[in-house]
């Protein structure tokens, strides 16, 4: 069964220095990869996805994902974060032996202190 | 609608009490999600439904949790005899058929048994 692993529960960094969010997943195919974000009291919704090709993913808001294969990661980047990118970051596989079923990771919490 | 819709958005009841929540998915969205938030659990999986298929119910809790989803559309999550450690916020989503499709979330239903 796939499963995702979020390495940092909490991650705190001072504004405009880069971030690294961490995700490792679990599976034994092909998988297609997504990260999302929940901005305090707002609903989840998607910063990015990898579905084939190119293994670095860009996505909204300037962050980009790479998909690594052999070390099953999908670790999420932003090179210089601002204050509103503070939010909780979740990673999400999905894959044909679980039926295509999204299963989340438990997130992990930016904080960007100025 | 244009998005996904929950309700009700704040629920309380009494331990032992049954609840109902309800998801309203968008428009011609073939797969439909329910997932609990719980502090610091990040997304757990509670149960998918994917057109006309049966429903992946692996992530249900015990039997006190059931869901439906008539005609394709609405879907309803019932918890039986509530606890405690039920409080939580219970998201849905909907998606395109799969596998690749991005999940659009509601708002969520916060949950607070007492």
């Amino acid at each position: 069964a796939q499963s995702v692993t979020q390495l940092d529960s909490q991650v705190p960094v001072f504004e405009e220095a880069p971030v690294e969010l961490r995700c490792n997943y679990s599976s034994s195919v092909s998988v297609y990869l997504f990260w999302y974000v929940q901005y305090p009291n707002q609903g989840l919704q998607l910063l990015l996805k990898y579905l084939s090709g190119s293994t670095l993913v860009k996505g909204i808001n300037g962050f980009e994902a790479e998909f690594n294969k052999s070390q099953t990661s999908f670790h999420l980047r932003k090179p210089s974060v601002h204050i509103s990118d503070t939010a909780e970051y979740f990673c999400a596989v999905s894959d044909f032996a679980g039926g295509f079923k999204t299963i989340f990771g438990a997130g992990t919490r930016l904080f960007v202190k100025a | 609608g244009a998005g996904v819709s929950q309700s009700p958005s704040n629920k309380v009841t009494e331990k032992g009490k049954d609840v109902e929540l309800r998801c309203d998915p968008i428009s011609g969205h073939t797969a439909l999600y329910w997932y609990r938030q719980s502090l610091g659990q990040g997304l757990e999986f509670l149960i998918y439904f994917q057109g006309n298929s049966a429903p992946d119910k692996s992530g249900l809790p015990s039997d006190r949790f059931s869901a439906e989803r008539t005609g394709g559309s609405v879907s309803t999550l019932t918890i039986q005899r509530t606890q405690q450690e039920d409080s939580a916020v219970y998201l849905c989503a909907s998606s395109l058929k799969q596998p690749n499709t991005e999940a659009f979330f509601g708002q969520g239903t916060r949950l607070t048994v007492v």
